[in-house]
């Protein structure tokens, strides 16, 4: 079955440290996405991509950094730098940046700062 | 500034009635407007997209209204069952730019 698998599902990070969350999607989608979604609020975006090897920053990109080597591929960086990371982390895709068509999100990843 | 309101954070229904949630937008200009179903813990599935020049969208129990001039959405669930409960998330994508923004949700509980 065609989908999003991100990973893992929970995750905890130390003070200082770098963690990586995996989104992989086998839908041939081209666009991806990353929000942040926190108790009460809308999903925020963190950051897109269009298309491989290029991607563009969100709203709250900062203290976050990605990557697109491969069309299937869009793993998310939580740096040292972002300073409140607790919340829950969901990619996404679409088919292409036009947005006529809804997203496809994964199950999200869910980040606790220990 | 933007913004995307939706009417409340939580709505309770008795099972079979019709459950109607409302997503109101700001400074907006939005070329399509989305609503997203999330059980806890999960990412949101898709439901429905009205574009801007529609006025009414119907999906099996479903229906989603557009107005442009009030600025606003309406989400109804028809026949609800206790299912039916979970968060509802409108979503506007813009029309200059392709933005997509969403709303903080509504959490729609359906009593048996």
């Amino acid at each position: 079955d065609g989908g999003i698998t991100q990973s893992p599902k929970y995750l905890f990070r130390k003070e200082g440290q770098n963690v990586t969350l995996s989104c992989e999607q086998n839908l041939n989608h081209d666009a991806m996405y990353w929000y942040r979604q926190d108790p009460g609020q809308g999903l925020r975006l963190i950051y897109y991509s269009q298309i491989v090897n290029d991607f563009q920053k969100g709203d709250i990109a900062e203290g976050y950094s990605v990557s697109r080597e491969k069309k299937e591929s869009f793993p998310l960086t939580v740096t040292s730098a972002q300073k409140n990371p607790t919340a829950f982390y969901l990619c996404a895709s679409s088919m292409s940046s036009e947005l006529a068509v809804g997203y496809t999100f994964g199950s999200g990843t869910r980040l606790t700062v220990v | 500034s933007q913004k995307i309101e939706q009417n409340s954070e939580a709505l309770n229904i008795q099972e079979g009635k019709t459950a109607t949630l409302t997503c109101n937008y700001t400074n907006y200009s939005p070329a399509y407007l989305q609503w997203y179903r999330q059980d806890p813990g999960r990412g949101p599935v898709f439901l429905l997209l009205i574009r801007e020049n529609e006025k009414e969208k119907r999906k099996e129990r479903l229906k989603v209204t557009f107005d442009t001039t009030l600025k606003q959405s309406l989400f109804h669930i028809t026949a609800s069952q206790p299912a039916d409960s979970a968060t509802y998330l409108c979503a506007l994508v813009r029309r200059d730019n392709n933005d997509m923004r969403f709303g903080a949700g509504t959490r729609l509980t359906v009593k048996p």
